[in-house]
């Protein structure tokens, strides 16, 4: 089975300051790796992923993440943080064994940037 | 930029009433989804739908639960007999197709309460 775990319901950071928010996850084979973000009263939208290849992956609004097979992670970064970047933060997984496309979520990370 | 659509935004309903929720994914994809968020828990998968039959579904999925792609344009999700704990925000997604490295696009989501 498949699983991600977000340590913190809430990050807090200062606008301007680099942010970090965490992700951890568990598989049987090999993960594909996504983030997604959701602004108040909207859908989730996509961030990023890692398939395979470089494990720094660039995504939209100047968000990164590190894929870390040994520590079985992909943190969400970015080097300066906007007010605007506050939002929920879902990382998701998705096992290569196995088949299925089912995406596996994690609990969710509140960010907030404050001016 | 092509969007999922969701409607309606807000659902309101007696238990054991009959709902549809409906969604129209980005036109010239293939694969579709629905995943719901109960209130402060995480994102879960419910179904996913291909080739106008139902590729996987979770434990979830019970019989209560139907998808259908009644014309080109639309993709729905039947709750025959609604319960209080079918409470929850329920998001369609879509697909390219059915690859997994494939980016799953959601839908801004319904809030369905039952009362």
């Amino acid at each position: 089975a498949q699983s991600v775990a977000q340590p913190e319901d809430q990050v807090n950071v200062a606008e301007g300051n680099p942010l970090t928010v965490k992700c951890t996850y568990s598989v049987s084979g090999n993960p594909y790796l996504f983030w997604y973000v959701q602004y108040p009263n909207r859908g989730l939208q996509f961030l990023l992923k890692y398939i395979t290849g470089d494990n720094l992956v660039k995504g939209s609004y100047g968000f990164e993440a590190e894929f870390n097979k040994s520590q079985t992670s992909f943190h969400l970064k970015k080097p300066s943080a906007l007010v605007s970047d506050s939002a929920l933060y879902f990382c998701a997984v998705r096992d290569r064994r196995g088949g299925g496309n089912m995406l596996t979520f994690g609990g969710g990370t509140r960010l907030m940037v404050k001016p | 930029e092509p969007e999922v659509t969701q409607t309606p935004s807000h659902q309101v309903t007696q238990m054991g009433q009959e709902v549809i929720l409906r969604c129209v994914p980005i036109s010239n994809h293939l694969y579709f989804y629905w995943y719901r968020q109960i209130l402060g828990q995480k994102v879960e998968f419910l179904v996913s739908f291909y080739n106008n039959e139902i590729s996987e579904k979770s434990e979830i999925f019970d019989d209560q639960f139907s998808v259908e792609r009644p014309d080109g344009s639309n993709f729905t999700l039947k709750i025959r007999s609604t319960k209080l704990e079918d409470s929850a925000m329920y998001f369609c997604a879509s697909s390219p197709d059915r690859g997994f490295t494939d980016t799953q696009y959601f839908g801004p989501g319904t809030r369905l309460t039952v009362l």
